[in-house]
């Protein structure tokens, strides 16, 4: 497709179960970034994956979260034993470069989780 | 660490009048991109506008421009001749150029409202 896409688009799970979230970048962008929307607040970065070098994954908030990006494409975050807390938007971006930056990153629409 | 507050939750303006949105943000670097995106109730982050540090001259894109203060680190957004099509959530947005990847650093947001 032409832009970024994500899904699902909406995921209603009880506390405790694992999800897991799919990002497809749009086709030839090396940089795939996650980010996390609670209610009301503003984007917070999650993790980054450059091309085949090891993730920057600083903003990750605990050991529940983690994620991987196979064949430098497609990208899958998941949440294990998920709690309240982490319901959110869970947005994915991608841009044609990572740490020269003066490209602009290109969101998908986003999957809104529910923890019940 | 880097910061952006958007000082203003929410803003409104009559349609085709002006409306200016704030953005300040904390940086002890000298060279980084500041963005503009807008957020309608799809979710989709949109790029609005982009200005490199390095350059003097504010940015414009049709009927967005930034007045960017690099000193008072002052970023606001200026949209002329509002349009019922400009409502949304409007994100303040930094990004480093040489480390971290570019990860974009969100503001809280801005909730612009347009009234006919």
């Amino acid at each position: 497709g032409a832009g970024v896409s994500q899904s699902p688009s909406n995921k209603v799970t009880e506390k405790g179960k694992d999800v897991e979230l799919r990002c497809d970048p749009i086709s030839g962008h090396t940089a795939l970034y996650w980010y996390r929307q609670s209610l009301g607040q503003g984007l917070e970065f999650l993790i980054y994956f450059q091309g085949n070098s090891a993730p920057d994954k600083s903003g990750l908030p605990s050991d529940r979260f983690s994620a991987e990006r196979t064949g430098g494409s497609v990208s899958t975050l998941t949440i294990q034993r998920t709690q309240q807390e982490d319901s959110a938007v869970y947005l994915c971006a991608s841009s044609s470069q990572g740490a020269l930056a003066r490209q602009p990153q290109h969101f998908g629409d986003g999957t809104r989780l529910s923890i019940l | 660490a880097q910061t952006v507050t958007q000082s203003q939750p929410e803003m409104s303006v009559q349609e085709a009048e002006t409306v200016t949105l704030s953005c300040t943000y904390d940086t002890s670097e000298s060279d980084y991109y500041l963005f503009w995106y807008k957020q309608p109730p799809s979710r989709q982050m949109i790029l609005v506008i982009r200005q490199e540090a390095y350059k003097q001259q504010n940015a414009t894109e049709n009927r967005f421009s930034v007045n960017f203060q690099k000193a008072a680190k002052s970023f606001s957004l200026k949209i002329s001749d509002s349009q019922l099509g400009d409502a949304a959530m409007y994100f303040c947005a930094y990004r480093m150029i040489y480390n971290q990847g570019g990860k974009l650093i969100f503001g809280q947001g801005t909730e612009l409202s347009v009234k006919p």
